[in-house]
């Protein structure tokens, strides 16, 4: 569902370790998941997506799961950066809207 | 390539002021264009989107309006500002049935 009022969940990351931002969803039949990265006072940017008949998709250090059983969408980030400093959303898809996620704020710590 | 523009980048406007954001994509047809809001450390709030020219869907009662006069324009528009409609407002567009959107730059609205 919509994360319009939440504050936003928090996760501090040692650079050079590996990232686990999870996402849980409502709606079984959404075809498609996305996740986005968001930079302070920038728009949202388009980081990897998956297809609901698919369990895991690998992009660049990026990596998302999907368990349709618990409804659930993880995102892992290998050898964080102090770049990927920034807001995660995850999105599902459904009638020519997304539905967003809570986003969570990451931090890398030198 | 497709490229989405949106201006200004901030505005300041006094409360019970018109306002105007306009939102162009380049590179692509008949896109499904979106106007949301995100207010500060909050998620996005869709408030209009629309599928075709002249054809705009509203998700939430508000003080503001939509435009779609051509296929890769979308205006955002409001006859009299509130203080509540200061926030970050962003403009995306989509295509096909993976429906990603594509975000713009955003604008920051302060309404004082």
């Amino acid at each position: 569902g919509e994360s319009v009022g939440l504050h936003l969940p928090t996760l501090s990351v040692q650079e050079g370790d590996n990232s686990i931002i999870n996402c849980a969803y409502s709606n079984s039949a959404s075809d498609y998941f996305i996740w986005y990265k968001q930079e302070s006072g920038k728009g949202p940017q388009f980081i990897i997506d998956i297809r609901s008949n698919m369990d895991k998709r690998q992009g660049q250090r990026v990596t998302v799961l999907l368990n349709k059983t618990v409804k659930h969408l993880s995102l892992q980030i290998a050898a964080t950066q102090p770049g990927d400093s920034a807001v995660y959303f995850c999105a599902e898809t459904g009638d020519y809207k997304l539905s967003f996620g809570a986003g969570t704020t990451v931090t890398v710590r030198a | 390539s497709q490229t989405i523009h949106q201006w200004p980048a901030t505005l300041v406007q006094p409360v019970g002021s018109p306002l105007s954001l306009e939102c162009t994509v380049e590179g692509t047809s008949n896109p499904n264009l979106y106007w949301y809001r995100q207010a500060a450390g909050r998620g996005l709030q869709l408030l209009f989107y629309s599928v075709g020219i002249g054809q705009i869907s509203s998700e939430v009662p508000q003080n503001l309006s939509a435009s779609r006069p051509q296929d890769r324009q979308f205006i955002l528009s409001s006859k009299k500002l509130l203080l509540s409609d200061s926030g970050f407002y962003l403009c995306a567009w989509s295509l096909g049935e993976q429906n990603i959107q594509y975000f713009g730059a955003g604008t920051r609205l302060s309404v004082l």
